[in-house]
């Protein structure tokens, strides 16, 4: 079956500008999980859902960041007035309901680039 | 926070050559993932570890879950051309927890 897609796949954006990523976990998953993975980083964890509640949003860096699952399916993760450093690619995951721990299937990401 | 330190950082090798890598943390941890990112994708879950001592293959990867639960090794015999790319170990940051914290990689190049 279809893996979890992400569009758009490349993202290029002027400083100050809002941004929109969107996420189409995997048919039937509950879980789903936005990281962020810097040039030459690991992935880093910004927020999960549950079906549509967000338990964690730790990792969201700023108040500029926000992330949304209204129908515990498809999620977009927001950031606003954008800055050179959220250059990154952002990562969605997405895990069922009965798995063994901690196995999540990663979309291909979104490659944000703020000029 | 908790980190996971990878080594090496990147590696070189030749066709056919068996490689080695280990990721190691100041804190236990209780599962172990290791995951491969080729250019360009999403990162794909290789092995999954989750008693320490464990050891488990998948094909020619082997991976090891460490005895004092802080480390975990990943071995690949006789590599291949498609081996080449990004090796994460991770782990999730709590016990039960979801989120999962990443290594810095490991970026292994193969020489034909």
């Amino acid at each position: 079956g279809a893996g979890v897609s992400q569009s758009p796949r490349y993202k290029v954006a002027k400083r100050g500008q809002d941004v929109a990523l969107r996420c189409d976990p995997i048919s039937g998953h509950v879980s789903l999980f936005w990281y962020q993975q810097a040039l030459g980083q690991g992935p880093e964890f910004l927020t999960y859902f549950q079906n549509e509640a967000q338990l964690d949003k730790s990792g969201l860096p700023s108040d500029r960041f926000f992330a949304e699952r209204p129908e515990g399916s498809v999620s977009t993760l927001k950031i606003q007035r954008t800055q050179q450093e959220d250059s990154a690619v952002y990562l969605c995951a997405s895990s069922p309901r009965f798995v063994p721990h901690n196995e999540q299937f990663f979309g291909p990401g979104t490659r944000l680039t703020v000029l | 926070g908790q980190q996971l330190n990878q080594s090496p950082q990147s590696m070189f090798i030749q066709e056919g050559e068996d490689v080695s890598m280990n990721c190691t943390s100041s804190s236990i941890f209780n599962t172990w993932l290791w995951y491969k990112q080729d250019p360009g994708e999403g990162p794909v879950l290789l092995i999954a570890l989750y008693k320490a001592g464990e050891l488990t293959s998948n094909g020619r990867l082997t991976a090891q879950f460490g005895i004092t639960r802080k480390d975990s090794f990943l071995n690949i015999s006789a590599s291949i051309p498609s081996d080449v790319g990004i090796y994460f170990c991770a782990g999730p940051i709590i016990q039960g927890a979801q989120k999962l914290v990443f290594g810095q990689g490991t970026r292994l190049t193969i020489n034909p």
